[in-house]
């Protein structure tokens, strides 16, 4: 299966700051997904990344919080912006192949 | 709007026991059903994925079964090993095709005691 690496992998911000994790898959894929994990809660899906086309935002999500980018088939990025410490959690990509869905390592962050 | 849980939330036991873990889910409309690992600071591992028209799946030491009726599913491990430690999640696909939306349980954390 495809390898999945996120940067950075942990991070620690101030409040009011903006943080763009990188997500690079080792193949092409055509739907990219973001995820978060907040503390002690299940995985939520953010939005939906696919190549030439703007992201689909889940409710409670919007653009201007989660600026997402796709430029090509192998990478996307995901940027929190104006951060608070509600916004502290881990943040995943994903992709699907053959109907199995992948999860890079995830990028945790700490916003004080 | 579909609710997936998970029981018990956390779970211990010596080496070498046969566990099973629980997931629940309130829509029966799903496309697939997949069991997901994850250690301590690291992603999701997938560990199988089930199909709606299948009843279960194997891989080595895991068996996992899908009740779509019932809304049910298992993750069976034999012979547990303290390598097995870890959260283990899973999630459901709901069954439009257009839709790749998982929703997740918040886990089962399993602690496998030498």
């Amino acid at each position: 299966s495809a390898v999945i690496s996120q940067k950075p992998s942990r991070d620690i911000c101030q409040r009011g700051t903006s943080l763009t994790i990188q997500c690079q898959v080792d193949s092409q894929v055509t739907m990219m997904f973001w995820y978060r994990q907040q503390p002690g809660q299940s995985l939520t899906l953010i939005a939906t990344a696919n190549q030439g086309s703007e992201a689909t935002y889940e409710s409670g999500f919007v653009i201007d919080k989660f600026p997402i980018s796709r430029p090509n088939l192998t990478f996307s990025t995901l940027t929190v912006s104006n951060m608070s410490p509600e916004d502290s959690s881990i943040y995943l990509c994903s992709f699907i192949n053959q109907e199995t869905q992948y999860f890079g390592p995830g990028t945790r962050l700490l916003v004080l | 709007k579909q609710e997936v849980t998970q029981i018990p939330a956390a779970l211990s036991v010596p080496e070498g026991e046969n566990l099973v873990l629980n997931c629940s889910f309130t829509d029966s409309a799903i496309y697939n059903l997949q069991w997901f690992r994850q250690d301590p600071g690291k992603g999701l591992t997938s560990l199988l994925l089930i199909q709606s028209s299948q009843r279960e799946q194997t891989s080595g030491r895991l068996n996992a079964s899908l009740d779509k009726s019932s809304g049910r599913s298992t993750l069976y491990i034999a012979a547990s090993q303290p390598g097995d430690s870890a959260t283990y999640l899973c999630a459901v696909r709901p069954r439009a095709s257009s839709n790749y939306k998982l929703t997740f349980g918040k886990g089962t954390l399993l602690t496998v005691n030498p």
